[in-house]
């Protein structure tokens, strides 16, 4: 079956440090997604993928960056790690055209000490 | 004004009761209109879509839109403990366009 994975589950960085956090699906689609979940202000869109070598910025993109190089793979890079990156993570893909269904990784829970 | 809103919560209702979930918005382009569901410790997953104004219907769920009021709606029949979930709205202009979702409501269906 056709799924998207994450990893780490989980990770405990500190500030300063660069931390990349992988994001894979098997689904074929050429829409990728990157969200951080935090109490009080839900899903916000950190990064988007439309293909290969396409990457375009969202609504909090600060301190983040992508790179797509193929279809598969979309990891997430903070560049200096800061406590206010202290999140729930969430990769997500999707068909074109058929953006209604982004199906969603398990998560990452990152901890910036 | 934000452009989706959405009561936290939580919502907590006995086993068998029909729940209702609410989302507000403001951009009257928004013609997308769906429901995700998310359990504890898991990524959201989606419930149901609809397009445009109208209701729509499967299972024990019905999403329900109103356009004029900018108001959409997500009623659960029946309910189960197993429906104890958060429940996000969300929404798009496009086919082509990035969704906003709102902050999900935390729902607990009491056995």
């Amino acid at each position: 079956d056709a799924e998207i994975t994450q990893s780490p589950r989980h990770k405990i960085t500190e500030t300063g440090r660069q931390v990349t956090l992988a994001c894979h699906q098997t689904w074929n689609h050429n829409n990728m997604f990157w969200y951080r979940q935090d109490l009080g202000h839900g899903l916000r869109l950190i990064h988007y993928s439309y293909g290969v070598q396409d990457t375009n910025k969202g609504e909090v993109s600060d301190g983040y960056s992508v790179s797509r190089s193929n279809t598969e793979d979309l990891p997430l890079t903070l560049e200096s790690a800061a406590s206010s990156q202290t999140s729930v993570y969430f990769c997500a893909s999707s068909e074109v055209g058929g953006g209604n269904i982004q199906y969603f990784g398990a998560g990452t829970r990152l901890s910036v000490l | 004004q934000k452009e989706v809103e959405q009561d936290p919560g939580p919502l907590s209702v006995p086993e068998g009761a029909i729940v209702s979930l609410n989302c507000t918005y403001s951009n009257s382009a928004f013609q997308y209109f769906m429901w995700y569901r998310q359990y504890s410790r898991k990524g959201p997953e989606l419930l149901m879509y609809t397009y445009s104004s109208g209701n729509k219907e499967d299972g024990r769920f019905t999403a329900q839109v109103d356009k004029s009021s900018k108001y959409i709606s997500l009623f659960i029949r029946d309910s189960q403990p197993s429906d104890s979930a958060t429940y996000l709205c969300a929404m798009r202009r496009n086919r082509d366009d990035k969704i906003i979702f709102g902050k999900g409501t935390r729902l607990h269906i009491l056995p």
